[in-house]
């Protein structure tokens, strides 16, 4: 079985600081792992995955996230937030390539001027 | 490609009618997955299809629910009766095997 845990239902930043939205997992299995950004009235795209190849996973629009197996973790990153990047994140994880998604409850990111 | 194609967008209606959801997935993709999703239980996967046959239907509610998928290009999620604890957003989503799943706008729906 799978399950994530997004810890923050909401996070605030400002505009140009780090973004940090934090992401654990349980899999009984090797996990793929996943970050979605949902804006509002809109479905849910993908921001990046990690499937078992690199640790470090670059995705769109200058996020990052990091998986460490030790920690349980695939927390997502972006050095510097803009306005844009407001919105809803959900991580998401598979048992595997079959892409059946398990996904956390979301974290809402607000980026203030 | 138009992406994963949901309609109708809004759908409003009555308590006890008979309620019906439709996703053309993008072409060439093998899986089709239904989730809804609420402000109490976030996204809940309901039904996973792979080659038009329904694969794992354990996150359907109750029997009011039942999806079906024809054909490569169409399915449908059919609610009847529907209930106001049905208010949702229900997404559709498609996948190429081994390969991440593409999202459609979404349908929110409201049971008055």
């Amino acid at each position: 079985a799978q399950s994530v845990t997004q810890l923050g239902s909401h996070v605030s930043v400002s505009e140009g600081a780090l973004v940090l939205l934090r992401c654990n997992y349980s899999s009984s299995v090797p996990p793929y792992l996943f970050w979605y950004v949902q804006y509002p009235n809109q479905g849910l795209q993908l921001l990046l995955k990690y499937t078992s190849a690199a640790t470090l996973v670059k995705g769109i629009n200058g996020f990052e996230a990091e998986f460490k197996k030790s920690e349980t973790s695939f927390h997502l990153t972006k050095p510097s937030a803009h306005m844009s990047d407001a919105a809803e994140y959900f991580c998401a994880v598979s048992p595997g390539s079959n892409y059946k998604l398990t996904f956390g409850k979301g974290t809402l990111l607000t980026v203030n001027p | 490609d138009a992406g994963v194609i949901q309609s109708p967008r809004h759908e409003v209606t009555e308590m006890g009618q008979e309620v019906t959801l439709r996703c053309k997935p993008i072409s060439g993709h093998n899986s089709l997955f239904w989730y809804r999703q609420t402000m109490m239980r976030g996204l809940e996967l309901l039904i996973y299809f792979n080659n038009n046959v329904p694969i794992d239907d354990s996150g359907m509610p109750e029997d009011r629910f039942s999806a079906k998928m024809p054909n490569a290009s169409f399915s449908t999620l059919k609610i009847q009766p529907s209930e106001p604890r049905d208010s949702a957003v229900y997404f559709c989503a498609s996948s190429e095997d081994g390969a991440e799943a593409f999202f459609g706008q979404g349908t929110r729906l409201t049971v008055v």
